[in-house]
Formats: structure tokens, C-alpha cells, sequence
């Protein structure tokens, strides 16, 4: 069975572009999340969709948005970058059902100039 | 809210030892989940070992087990007869019951000594 995969390993951006980053759960997993990392931080959680819909919000400004499509595919959106946004993100999936664990991706290491 | 609290930034271990890393956390949820997740350098995280808060058995994968004490609201991780492939850095991480928000410890970064 594929694991989660993200797409792109590595992204460079300029202060106030946008990026869009994709996350692919494994099969028949319902549920996509979205957390940031950063050495500072540490790892924070952005938000969950499950069956396309936003199930779960974490503490992250409105530039931070995603949305899920029917095959479970999910994309995260970040608008006007700032500095601080240089970050690896990582997905995980799920059942969704409150009971399975969470399998996470590789991750997307973003770094904004 | 609830926090997660890894009070170890750094751990090491010769080869073959054993070392346990800390984690305690905060809650006023009677059911959750309690989990240890390994990121090597590769970043990938990777499911160690989980523990349903209702169940009083420790976890056992393997070379890895947990010490709950939930009265305690701790939950430490023991890794017997270490190997050089253990070495990572370690998060623990909170779920409530019937969600997905995970919340993490800021992460114990495990050395393995030859």
C-alpha cells in the first residue's frame, strides 16, 4: 500500500507570493491534516479535512487555507508568504474515524526569501 | 487546552543500552490517545507506539514500551537494547478521542553511541 505522499519536497518562494502544496493519503484513508514544524515552534497543527469537509481548525491566520477533494486529495494554500512561513509541512491521514492512527508524509520544506 | 511537554531536548545512549525519554501532558479529557512518533533525519514521521488512555496495560512494540501513570498524566518511553538505527528525534503526541488535532511535545533528539 502507497504511503502518504507530498508533493513538492522543496519549494523557494519571495515574501508575498502564494503556494499551493498537495498531500495524497494512502488508500481509503478519509481524513488529511496539516501541521507546520519549525525549530522555534515545533510542530503545530493547521487544520483537518474529512470527507471534504473542515472537521478541525488549529490557531493559524486566514493566508492559511486548504480544502479536500472527492478522492481524499487534499491541498494546502498559503497566501501573501511571509518570512515565518519558512517551515517544513507535513500531512497525515487517517480513517478519520477517531480510533486509527495518523501516517504522515515526507513532508513539504518550504523556505521563503 | 492541552499541552504536551518533552523536558528532555537532548538524550544519548550506548548501543545495546537502554534509555527512556519523558513526556507528561495536560489534560481534563478522561479518553484519549497517547502517542510516540520517530522523525530521523530522512523527516519522515514514523509511529512508534500508541496508547489508549482507557486501557491501564503499557503499550509493547517490540524493543519499545511505555510507562503510563495517568494519574500522573505522564508517559514515558522506553527503548531496550538500542540500536544505531534508533536514532532520531522523538515527539509525543496528544489526540482527544474522537478527533484528529494531534498535540505535540517539542521533541527529545535521541543519539545512539557505537
Amino acid at each position: 500500500k502507497a504511503g502518504v505522499t507530498q508533493t513538492p519536497r522543496y519549494l523557494i518562494k519571495t515574501r508575498g507570493q502564494q503556494v499551493t502544496l498537495s498531500c495524497s493519503p494512502i488508500s481509503g484513508h478519509r481524513s488529511v491534516s496539516w501541521y507546520q514544524q519549525t525549530p522555534g515552534q515545533g510542530l503545530q497543527f493547521l487544520f483537518e479535512y474529512f470527507s471534504e469537509t473542515q472537521r478541525n481548525k488549529g490557531n493559524f491566520p486566514g493566508r492559511f487555507s486548504g480544502r479536500q477533494f472527492s478522492n481524499s486529495r487534499s491541498e494546502m494554500n498559503v497566501s501573501t508568504l511571509e518570512l515565518g512561513d519558512s517551515a517544513l509541512y507535513l500531512c497525515a491521514s487517517s480513517l478519520g474515524d477517531g480510533i486509527s492512527s495518523q501516517h504522515f508524509g515526507d513532508g513539504t520544506r518550504l523556505s521563503i526569501l | 487546552a492541552q499541552t504536551v511537554t518533552q523536558s528532555q531536548p537532548e538524550m544519548s545512549v550506548q548501543e545495546a543500552e537502554t534509555v527512556t525519554l519523558s513526556c507528561t501532558y495536560d489534560t481534563s479529557e478522561s479518553d484519549y490517545y497517547l502517542f510516540w512518533y520517530k522523525q530521523p533525519p530522512s523527516r519522515q514521521m514514523i509511529l512508534v507506539i500508541r496508547q489508549e488512555a482507557y486501557k491501564q496495560q503499557n503499550a509493547t512494540e517490540n524493543r519499545f514500551s511505555v510507562n503510563f501513570q495517568k494519574a500522573a498524566k505522564s508517559f514515558s518511553l522506553k527503548i531496550s537494547d538500542s540500536q544505531l538505527g534508533d536514532a532520531a528525534m522523538y515527539f509525543c503526541a496528544y489526540s482527544q478521542y474522537t478527533g484528529n488535532q494531534f498535540y505535540f511535545g517539542t521533541g527529545t533528539s535521541l543519539t545512539v553511541i557505537p
